[in-house]
């Protein structure tokens, strides 16, 4: 069975890097594509970004300039990095397996999430 | 960016069909995905392109539509069918409705 784990820090100043971890058991990163997607309190959602099954990543353009995501494929984890933070990145991070089938891409596995407060 | 509006809440009893509507301000062919998240849970997807059952999940639930209209059905409606509902496109870039919440009265 799929499953993901995400780990980090729950507390991040402004203007330090947010940076989070994805576990992926029962699957290779090495197949698929591995995104990363947040839920805002008030429940709006945003897709981050993700990284293929070959190291390729694509973001959202609005957040281009701040996010990385790399992998470590001898651990089978895949990361987060997010730069320059503000109070408004704070949010529940979830990682989550990303199938791409025809023009349908969507999120079937997902982690229980983390929640990351950005505060002083 | 392609907006997804959701209606914010809707109540039912149990037994009852029920029907969470989606609309995207612009077409989005059939790339309509529906999650279903319950309190203090992950986001489970129940169904992708627009009426495509994902498998495990109970046939009570069902997608249609297509370009700017789409719907999530759940019929008959279960007291354990209490979560928010979110609607996600991917035929422009990734993005996810507001969500809907469900109450089973």
């Amino acid at each position: 069975e799929v499953q993901l784990q995400e780990s980090g820090p729950g507390l991040v100043k402004p203007s330090q890097s947010l940076s989070l971890t994805c576990s992926v058991t029962g699957y290779s990163i090495t197949s698929n594509y591995w995104g990363w997607i947040r839920k805002f309190p008030g429940n709006k959602m945003e897709w981050m970004g993700y990284i293929s099954y070959s190291g390729s990543t694509s973001y959202n353009p609005s957040l281009k300039s701040r996010i990385s995501i790399t992998r470590d494929t001898s651990k089978n984890q895949f990361f987060l990095q997010l730069n320059s933070v503000t109070t408004e990145d704070t949010a529940t991070y979830y990682c989550a397996r990303y199938s791409s089938y025809i023009y349908w891409d969507y999120f079937d596995y997902w982690g229980q999430g983390v929640m990351v407060t950005v505060s002083s | 960016d392609t907006v997804l509006t959701q209606s914010p809440a809707l109540a039912v009893s149990p037994g009852e069909r029920v029907t969470i509507s989606c609309r995207a301000s612009e077409s989005v062919s059939t790339g309509m995905h529906w999650y279903q998240q319950k309190p203090g849970q992950q986001p489970k997807l129940l169904i992708y392109g627009a009426s495509n059952l994902e498998s495990g999940v109970p046939a009570r639930f069902s997608g249609s539509g297509s370009g700017t209209d789409f719907t999530l059905t759940i019929d008959p409606v279960e007291a354990d069918d209490t979560a928010t509902y979110f609607c996600q496109q991917s035929w422009n870039e990734l993005t996810f409705g507001s969500g809907t919440k469900l109450e089973i009265k």
